[in-house]
């Protein structure tokens, strides 16, 4: 079945740093990539997705690129704030039903 | 863009008691809805998909005679949590599809506590 590999954190990282999380994926058709967002004490929001191979999401500064060939979605921020302290998901969605399947979730905490 | 709630934010009940959550899509239908359980510092773990105007699929290892779904409107599907017992604390997530199903809108969570 469908499953997602994301690295384990957590990241504690100083302001400006740049923040890599990586991301790998099984799936047996061609799914949607997606980077999830929860910040302490709210819902996930979408922080950016990628729905074909060769497709470079971006939001916030952050961006992922969806590698086909090695079956990877990565997160990267150039210059990462302490407002991007947060837990990060990479998930994907294989299948007109929907359904996310979801990392386990990385914590960030970016220190001043 | 699409808003999704969740009520109550917070819940606290004693054991043995039931305890009904509400999901909301709030400016835009969802003929399904996702419910997931997320327990500290872990991932969230899908649990069952609500189907408007038919009956819930659940995930394995999913007791639906516990966790009853009903999808009552195309805006509205609730998660009744029956004879709630202390393992059944958790943080409660729906979410969904919208935009074709290309996003998914998450509920900010409802926390159960059952002393």
């Amino acid at each position: 079945g469908d499953s997602v590999t994301q690295m384990e954190g957590p990241v504690t990282l100083s302001e400006e740093a740049f923040l890599t999380i990586n991301c790998t994926y099984t799936a047996t058709g061609y799914p949607s990539l997606f980077w999830y967002v929860q910040y302490p004490g709210e819902g996930l929001q979408l922080l950016l997705k990628a729905t074909k191979a060769d497709d470079k999401g971006s939001n916030k500064g952050f961006e992922a690129t969806y590698r086909k060939e090695t079956t990877s979605f990565h997160l990267e921020k150039g210059s990462v704030q302490v407002s991007d302290s947060a837990v990060y998901f990479c998930a994907l969605s294989d299948g007109g039903d929907y359904k996310l399947s979801f990392g386990a979730g990385t914590t960030v905490t970016v220190r001043a | 863009g699409a808003v999704v709630s969740q009520h109550p934010s917070r819940v606290i009940c004693k054991s043995g008691t039931s305890v009904k959550i509400e999901c909301r899509s709030l400016d835009f239908q969802a003929t399904t809805m996702f419910w997931y359980r997320q327990f500290p510092k872990q991932s969230l773990m899908l649990m069952a998909t609500s189907n408007e105007g038919s009956k819930a699929t659940y995930e394995q290892g999913v007791e639906k005679d516990k966790f009853l779904i009903n999808h009552a409107s195309l805006t509205l599907s609730t998660l009744t949590v029956t004879s709630a017992h202390p393992e059944d604390s958790s943080f409660y997530i729906c979410s969904a599809p919208a935009n074709r199903g290309h996003e998914q809108y998450f509920g900010p969570g409802t926390r159960l506590t059952v002393t």
